[in-house]
């Protein structure tokens, strides 16, 4: 079974520029999740997707991120503008619909200079 | 609202040494569950465990245990024998039954094995 697949795999930018991160969950799960990790932090969800819906974006910093499911595949999240606190590694999992076995992907880590 | 507490910040053991790293817990989900992850230096998390709050049952995988409390809500993790390969970041999450599958993380224990 392929994992969960993310790209790029390290992004480095200046402040207030934009930038783009996909997911590529595993196929056939429901659920796509997308958190941040910064340094010396455990995970923090930004946001989760059940198929194309929204479940939970309350964490989501919706001035300047943002984030879709196309046809309930593949995601994109999106910043704009980059702020320096916004260096992490985003994260993206998968699982199917309540089994609770999540998927994680390598992640991507981002650089804001 | 869920909360999980690794008190223990980094943990530094010689290799072949015993180590417990420690997870308590907060959830007002009668239905929930815990796991534990290792993320080594690549980043990526590895799974090491679920256990669902219904099977206090320990559990045993080779050099690793777990010891599950809910007297204490607590979910402690021993690494028997220790090896230098063992050196990551060691993370416990909680996910409740009212929560819709998202995971509340600790903070993370860095374990370094030296040899």
């Amino acid at each position: 079974e392929a994992g969960v697949a993310q790209s790029p795999r390290y992004k480095i930018i200046e402040k207030r520029q934009s930038v783009a991160f996909w997911c590529n969950p595993i196929s056939g799960h429901a659920t796509l999740y997308w958190y941040q990790q910064i340094l010396g932090q455990g995970p923090k969800l930004l946001i989760q997707f059940q198929n194309n819906g929204v479940v939970d974006d309350s964490q989501l910093p919706k001035d300047r991120f943002s984030a879709e499911r196309l046809k309930g595949v593949d995601s994109t999240l999106k910043i704009q503008p980059a702020k320096l606190e916004d260096s992490a590694v985003y994260l993206c999992a998968s699982s199917s619909t309540r089994n609770y076995g999540y998927t994680f992907g390598s992640g991507t880590r981002l650089t804001v200079v | 609202a869920q909360k999980v507490t690794q008190a223990q910040t980094e943990i530094s053991v010689v290799e072949k040494e015993d180590v417990t790293l420690d997870c308590v817990y907060e959830t007002r989900d009668t239905t929930y569950y815990l796991f534990w992850y290792k993320q080594p230096p690549s980043g990526e998390l590895v799974f090491l465990i679920r256990r669902n709050s219904f099977d206090e049952q320990n559990e045993i995988s080779g050099r690793y245990s777990w010891n599950f409390q809910k007297s204490t809500s607590s979910f402690n993790f021993t690494i028997t024998a220790s090896q230098v390969v063992d050196s990551a970041v060691y993370f416990c999450a909680l996910v409740g039954g009212t929560s819709y599958g998202k995971l509340t993380f600790g903070q993370g224990t860095i374990l370094t094995v030296h040899p």
